[in-house]
């Protein structure tokens, strides 16, 4: 079954709009947790590593303050697009790490964003 | 991180071995050997990782050479299901830096009937 569960699987927004993406760990509690996104015909790059009960780490070219993420609890990591435009439309990912797993990830299914 | 090479794409037809290579010559000796798929429009899937050895699982095999500067990995009976992009990654299994993965382009497989 599912290890990771994300939601929602697909969301269209008008632009000057704010988006929440939930992801969730359905089999243990994580405190990391990842957060990529993938544009048409590209790789998954990493946005920002989530971390239970501090500020996350973003990768460089990265805005925090458009991409805020809070994770508020061992199974909850949230992405908030902040003011979406259509350049931010894209496939949203989130993922987690099994401590004593040599650094196996588990995959959301994903989120569809499509700014107009 | 240790940079991977991998074919951009490759063929294979149903019922038989896919066999998909990935060189990484500058792996350091405590980085791993990982392998995820993605299918369209769908999360990655972890494979199967490993350090030195040959590992085995229910999805596939992987096969490092000695000087583990090249790996394989084995679908040994291909389904039309596992058309997808299959991505090597190499990375350290702890360490500060623990967790992030860093992808490629992968290489494309296509299973044909």
């Amino acid at each position: 079954g599912a290890v990771v569960s994300q939601h929602p699987s697909w969301v269209i927004c008008k632009s000057g709009t704010s988006v929440k993406i939930e992801c969730r760990s359905l089999d243990f509690q994580a405190t990391t947790m990842f957060w990529y996104r993938q544009f048409p015909k590209q790789s998954l790059m990493l946005m920002a590593t989530s971390n239970e009960g501090s500020k996350a780490t973003y990768e460089q070219g990265v805005e925090k303050d458009k991409f805020l993420i809070n994770h508020a609890s061992l199974t909850l990591s949230t992405l908030t697009v902040t003011s979406a435009h259509p350049e931010d439309s894209s496939f949203y990912i989130c993922s987690v790490s099994r401590t004593g797993t040599k650094n196996i990830q588990y995959f959301g299914a994903g989120t569809r964003l499509s700014v107009l | 991180d240790a940079k991977t090479t991998q074919p951009p794409s490759m063929d294979c037809a149903e019922g038989r071995a896919a066999n998909l290579p990935c060189n990484h010559s500058t792996i350091s000796g405590n980085e791993y050997v990982y392998w995820y798929r993605q299918i369209h429009s769908q999360g990655p899937q972890y494979i199967i990782h490993g350090l030195k050895n040959n590992e085995t699982n229910e999805m596939a095999s992987l096969i490092i050479t000695e000087d583990r500067k090249s790996s394989t990995l084995i679908l040994p009976h291909a389904t039309l299901r596992d058309t997808a992009v299959y991505y090597c990654i190499v990375r350290a299994a702890g360490g500060t830096s623990y967790g992030k993965l860093t992808f490629g382009q992968g290489t494309i497989l296509t299973v044909h009937p």
